[in-house]
């Protein structure tokens, strides 16, 4: 089974913290991506990565950025953590091609 | 612009009963169309898609969707609800015209509630 492996399921941060989100997909998938989950609003598009190195802006990126440097893992990261950052993050993977999404688990943020 | 639209926030079934929820989508070329389902504080699961071929899709747990392209719909579909179907579906479309490439556009979600 493909795992799309998120290191924290809940962080508790300050405004103004630098926060790492990890992301280990085990599949060997080319793409990933990380999307934020809010009530009402459903899921929207942070960054997306297509190849080792290679990012691009999704539909919401102002306040993140993103690294990666090994096939398998996909780090979001906020520089200056703001309340309204607090928010559900998704990270998923998917193969080259018309392939489904997998996703993990996600990782709860609280900025207070 | 590439959309998705889930008219209903909430779905409320008794358990036996069939269950519809709908979708449609706006796009600028020939859709790729998903269905995910998620239970309280998971991930989202893939339940199917339709790439191309036969309307009628059939995916995991007994659902299956419709491909409408007249109406653009994609409606998710059950003949008989079970409690355990009570979760937070996804409709997601891939526009293959949209910058993001192989990402998937979401729609808001809708809420199923299946009473026994």
């Amino acid at each position: 089974d493909v795992k799309v492996t998120q290191s924290s399921r809940y962080l508790v941060k300050r405004t103004g913290e630098k926060v790492f989100l990890e992301c280990v997909q085990d599949m060997d998938h080319e793409n990933m991506f990380w999307y934020r989950q809010d009530p009402g609003l459903g899921l929207r598009l942070i960054y997306f990565s297509y190849d080792v190195k290679m990012k691009e802006k999704g539909d919401i990126p102002e306040g993140y950025s993103v690294s990666r440097e090994k096939k398998e893992r996909f780090s979001l990261i906020l520089e200056s953590a703001s309340t309204n950052q607090t928010s559900m993050y998704l990270c998923a993977s998917s193969r080259r091609g018309a392939g489904e999404l997998f996703f993990g688990e996600g990782s709860r943020l609280t900025v207070l | 612009a590439q959309s998705v639209a889930q008219p209903e926030d909430q779905v409320n079934v008794a358990e036996g009963n069939p269950l519809t929820v709908k979708c449609t989508y706006s796009v600028s070329g020939n859709p790729y169309l998903f269905w995910y389902v998620q239970y309280p504080n998971r991930g989202l699961q893939f339940l199917l898609k339709y790439i191309t071929g036969d309307n009628l899709v059939k995916g995991s747990y007994g659902f299956e969707a419709e491909f409408n392209k007249s109406q653009t719909s994609f409606h998710l579909k059950k003949p008989s609800a079970l409690v355990s179907d009570s979760a937070l579906y996804f409709c997601a479309v891939r526009d293959p015209g949209y910058q993001a490439g192989t990402a998937l556009i979401f729609g808001k979600g809708t809420t199923l509630s299946v009473s026994s």
